[in-house]
């Protein structure tokens, strides 16, 4: 059973607006939540992480928003940039280094 | 800056051929990581390491296994490769302990496809 959920597996957005991903988890016990941005061939790269015990977590462009309450975090990128086309992992840790990932979210930001 | 490299970037292979893949870390990380991408499945751990000679099952571990002869190196095994194991295969590595965020480092992935 997948304990972190990603749904709209694609998401269009024009340059220069925001694009917000979502994800939802099931286990209480997970206390850092991380970002991952993957291009076509190549690896998966660290974009963003937030603490279980915040709530907002701000990096340039990009914010995670985290609601410890309803299990619920997003991704906030303001403003969007034809770069930023890419597929979207969301990742929980349990306290031992492993991470838990989502499927993935496409972004397509179109110019 | 952390680098992991894995010794293939695209690789084709037979049914029943034993297959190794390789994948080295060079910030002397004590964890290492085994994954398989897979359309519509996201990142799925077959296998994981937390120090040299130590491994651990992960979600899907059937049908591989996985050797940690040096801190470095994490090598991923097909015994006998079958066409459900084609797939982007990623390696990772992290620092442990807690208080960090378990930030882990990817390697660029092998695209393995089984004929």
């Amino acid at each position: 059973d997948q304990q972190v959920k990603q749904n709209s597996p694609s998401l269009s957005v024009q340059e220069g607006r925001i694009s917000i991903l979502n994800c939802d988890y099931t286990n209480s016990m997970f206390d850092y939540f991380l970002w991952y941005k993957k291009y076509p061939a190549e690896g998966p790269t660290f974009l963003i992480s937030i603490s279980s015990i915040k709530d907002k977590n701000e990096d340039g462009r990009f914010t995670v928003f985290l609601n410890k309450s309803a299990k619920h975090l997003s991704l906030h990128i303001v403003p969007s940039q034809p770069g930023d086309s890419a597929v979207y992992f969301c990742a929980a840790r349990e306290g031992n280094n492993r991470l838990a990932f989502g499927k993935g979210n496409q972004v397509v930001v179109i110019p | 800056d952390v680098k992991v490299t894995q010794s293939s970037r695209y690789l084709v292979k037979r049914t029943g051929e034993k297959v190794f893949l390789e994948c080295v870390q060079d910030m002397d990380h004590e964890n290492m990581f085994w994954y398989r991408q897979d359309p519509g499945l996201g990142l799925r751990l077959i296998y994981f390491s937390y120090d040299v000679k130590m491994k651990e099952k992960g979600d899907i571990p059937e049908g591989y296994s996985v050797s940690r002869e040096k801190k470095e190196r994490f090598s991923l095994i097909l015994e006998s490769a079958s066409t459900n194991q084609t797939s982007m295969y990623l390696c990772a590595s992290s620092l442990p302990g807690q208080g960090k965020i378990g930030e882990q480092f990817f390697g660029p992935g092998t695209r393995l496809t089984v004929l």
